[in-house]
């Protein structure tokens, strides 16, 4: 079984912090997503990467970085943490470039004070 | 502009009966759909996908309809146990920058009482 394994369940921060989510596939996929997910609005792109050093924006980039220096590890970053940035974090990855099933981890819960 | 939309934030069903989640799609370059289904605190795990050359893909309980001309989908549960209570969400996958991403809808919540 695919396992993406996101570093926190849970993280409390404050308004202008710098803020890192990592995840970490075991399953040797190509491709990785982070996405947030808030109420009424679904699962929403961030970021995604589709191979070591390469990034792609989705979405919803503002405010959001990554960085993937190894395939199996992919970070989000949050350069200046703001409060509408609380959210469900989540992060998956894939295989090849088709469009199959994304694999999720179980999510980041973050509030930003 | 949403192009997935899940018009019902929720729905109630009973058990046995039959589970009818919708989903309607605005982009005709969509070329395959999926079904997720989220627990709370746990990510989303796929459920069953069709592509669109497809009306109609069945996997045990679950079978997913696509209509094309109507641009839409629906996730049919048959018969509804009170394990399938969970948020169900909506994709459509679609090529940015010579990659698939996958787009999602709000999600319905089901909810499957004895």
């Amino acid at each position: 079984d695919v396992k993406v394994t996101q570093s926190s369940r849970y993280l409390v921060k404050r308004t202008g912090e710098k803020v890192f989510l990592e995840c970490v596939q075991d399953m040797d996929h190509e491709n990785m997503f982070w996405y947030r997910q808030d109420p009424g609005l679904g699962l929403r792109l961030i970021y995604f990467s589709y191979d070591v050093k390469m990034k792609e924006k989705g979405d919803i980039p503002e405010g959001y970085s990554v960085s993937r220096e190894k395939k199996e590890r992919f970070s989000l970053i949050l350069e200046s943490a703001s409060t509408n940035q609380t959210s469900m974090y989540l992060c998956a990855s894939s295989f090849g470039r088709g469009g199959g099933p994304q694999h999720f981890g179980d999510g980041t819960r973050l509030s930003i004070l | 502009d949403q192009q997935v939309k899940q018009n019902s934030p929720s729905l109630s069903v009973q058990e046995g009966r039959i589970s009818i989640l919708n989903c309607d799609y605005t982009n005709s370059m969509f070329d395959y759909f999926l079904w997720y289904k989220k627990y709370p605190a746990e990510g989303p795990t796929f459920l069953i996908s069709i592509s669109s050359i497809k009306d109609k893909n069945e996997d045990g309980r679950f079978t997913v309809f696509l209509n094309k001309s109507a641009k839409h989908l629906s996730l049919h549960i048959v018969p509804s146990q009170p394990g399938d209570s969970a948020v169900y969400f909506c994709a459509a996958s679609t090529v940015s920058g010579g990659y698939n991403k996958l787009i999602f809808g709000a999600g319905t919540r089901l909810a499957v009482h004895p």
